[in-house]
Parts: structure tokens; C-alpha cells; sequence
């Protein structure tokens, strides 16, 4: 069975700092790209950066670019996104998402999320 | 790209068909999924590729369309499709339609 979890969300100051980690278990997880795709309360879905099979290769939406940075441990399973400057914006449940083969990012796996929430 | 979805709710009864629509800014090609959102659960890929349907999604969901504009139908409601429906063109998300039963 295909899972992810995800950990370390928590309530943070504005300006504060975070890593969020995904543990990926039940399919070869060095063969996939990652994603994390972010919701704010009540609101839709918003994708926050991507990373490729080897780490080598990242992309993050405008908004958090210098700010939130994807990264992943192949030798662990595991994904993560260190989060920096954060802004009250930045409060939202926070998903590990696998990305189907094939460059379009269809994500097939979704973790069951967590919380970020930035306030004073 | 901005991806834009109507209607925002659609209340439907329960066997009867529900069609949802997504149109993208400029053209996609078939470039497009479907994802399905129940309350305090995490989203759930229904179709990929604009039509093909994910491994385990029932029959009755099905997409359509290229280019700039997407259908999703529900052919015969059940009272378990109540949820919010995203489409989604690579880092862009629609606002969801939210399907809702009469």
C-alpha cells in the first residue's frame, strides 16, 4: 500500500521558521517526483513546489520563491520543505503528493496533511 | 495559466447525471485532471490525461476535452460523489465546483 505521512506542522510566529517531512513508504520512492500542495482554511488547492527523482532538478510557485525550499532524502524516503520568512498567508494544510510518471504532475498519492498555521 | 470552473455548485439528485465543466486560459492540449475532495479528507486523482481514469475510479466518472475547455461527468449520481471537484493543468488548481445532492 502506497503511503504518505506527513509531519511537523505546528503554529509559528510570523517571520518563523519550519521544515515539514513526508515519509514515503510502499512503492520505489526514488523513482517518483514529489510534490507538497498547500490549502488554506476553507479555500482550494495550491501547488507549492515540485522536485525530480534525484533532487537535482526544483521548482517552486512565485509566492514562496527564497522563502519555502523542497528537498528529499532518497536513502530515507523521506520529503521535506523548509519554510522561512513565513507569512500568515502561508497558513494551510500542507500535502506530500507523488507525481504520476510522465512530467505532467498528476499527483496519485496524497499524504493526509499537515497543519502550518502562522499567526502573532 | 489560470484555470476557471463552473459552476461553483451544482446540486444534482441522486441517479441523475452531473457535468462539470473547467476551461483553461490558453490551450492545454489533454494536459488536464480531475481530482474529487470529501470534507477533511485529502484530494483523490479521478482522471488524468483529460479522460483516462485513474486506477480504482469507478465507471461512472469520466472526462472529456482538449485545448481550452474540459467536461467531467458523473453519469448516475450516488449520494458518496457529494464533494468538491478541482481541475488541475500542472501548478494550476480551478476553484472546485462543489457538487452537492438534492
Amino acid at each position: 500500500e502506497v503511503r504518505l505521512v506527513e509531519s511537523g506542522g505546528d503554529l509559528v510566529q510570523p517571520g518563523g521558521s519550519l521544515r515539514l517531512s513526508c515519509a514515503g513508504s510502499g512503492f520505489t520512492f526514488d523513482i517518483y517526483w514529489m510534490s507538497w500542495v498547500r490549502q488554506a482554511p476553507g479555500k482550494g488547492l495550491e501547488w507549492v513546489a515540485n522536485i525530480n527523482e534525484d533532487g537535482s532538478a526544483k521548482a517552486h510557485v512565485d509566492s514562496v520563491k527564497g522563502r519555502l525550499t523542497i528537498s528529499r532524502d532518497n536513502a530515507k524516503n523521506s520529503l521535506y520543505l523548509q519554510m522561512s520568512s513565513l507569512r500568515v498567508e502561508d497558513t494551510a494544510v500542507y500535502y506530500c503528493v507523488r507525481d504520476i510518471p510522465g512530467g505532467a504532475s498528476y499527483f496519485d498519492a496524497w499524504g493526509q496533511g499537515t497543519l502550518v498555521t502562522v499567526s502573532s | 495559466i489560470v484555470m476557471t470552473q463552473s459552476p461553483a455548485t451544482l446540486s444534482v439528485s441522486p441517479g441523475e447525471r452531473a457535468t462539470l465543466s473547467c476551461r483553461a486560459s490558453r490551450g492545454v492540449g489533454s494536459r488536464l485532471a480531475w481530482y474529487q475532495q470529501k470534507p477533511g479528507q485529502a484530494p483523490r486523482l479521478l482522471i488524468y490525461d483529460a479522460s483516462i481514469r485513474a486506477t480504482g475510479i469507478p465507471a461512472r466518472f469520466s472526462g472529456s476535452g482538449s485545448g481550452t475547455d474540459f467536461t467531467l461527468t458523473i453519469s448516475s449520481l450516488q449520494s458518496e460523489d457529494s464533494a468538491v471537484y478541482y481541475c488541475q493543468n500542472y501548478g494550476a488548481f480551478g476553484q472546485g465546483t462543489k457538487v452537492e445532492i438534492k
